[in-house]
């Protein structure tokens, strides 16, 4: 019955890795979101995909690359991490995108550590 | 640049009402919306306003004058599992929502 779903929840790895985090949403949803949340719990958004294609592409490193293979999924994928890297990362969904602003469903978060 | 306000942190004592502030100065507006997130949880929707005036939903309210680039967030009859953050966002021109690093509320009994 999860809405908006993440995997993993928590991911301790080292400096230099490659990691991926995945996301669902049984919701139906045109749009998916990846937001990153840092120590000081500001909501920063990284990436947005309407209907597979995306829609936002913030000034983040290219070593972060998303992957949306359908509607309900969107994919995280970070090469050689950084201690940087280290905060929260929410997956989020809404209904519509533009000139219908709809709530955005948050995941429960992905929990990144980076030794 | 885009900027939103709100204040790092309140406290207030359970039964009473509290009023969490949130200034923005965005480029356009297409609506403001305030989360509730609790330690260690992810955000949820509370209430969304993009007309001037009062949105109530039971004990919570929100308030909007896009005149002032101001909302507020009334919250009354409080109870402890109200402590939480509260994030304000701004939907901007571009249909981008920009957030306010969000007001840490501290319930007391």
């Amino acid at each position: 019955d999860t809405a908006v779903s993440q995997t993993p929840k928590y991911l301790v790895t080292q400096m230099g890795n490659d990691k991926s985090i995945k996301c669902e949403q049984n919701l139906g949803h045109d749009t998916m979101y990846w937001y990153k949340q840092d120590s000081k719990k500001f909501l920063k958004i990284m990436f947005s995909y309407n209907n597979k294609e995306l829609i936002i592409n913030e000034t983040v490193p290219n070593r972060f690359s998303p992957k949306s293979p359908d509607k309900a999924h969107l994919n995280l994928h970070i090469n050689s991490l950084e201690l940087g890297d280290s905060a929260v990362y929410f997956c989020a969904s809404s209904q519509d995108w533009g000139e219908r602003p709809s709530e955005q469903y948050f995941g429960p978060g992905t929990r990144l550590t980076v030794t | 640049g885009q900027n939103i306000d709100q204040p790092t942190e309140m406290t207030a004592t359970e039964g009473a009402i509290v009023q969490i502030n949130c200034t923005y100065q965005t480029s356009g507006f297409n609506g403001l919306f305030w989360y509730q997130q609790h330690a260690g949880e992810a955000p949820t929707f509370l209430s969304y306003n993009v007309l001037d005036g009062l949105e109530e939903k039971g004990r919570f309210s929100s308030f909007l004058s896009r005149s002032k680039g101001y909302s507020y967030l009334l919250l009354k009859e409080l109870q402890m599992k109200d402590s939480a953050s509260y994030l304000c966002a701004v939907m901007d021109s571009n249909y981008q929502l920009i957030w306010g690093a969000g007001t840490k509320l501290i319930i007391k009994p």
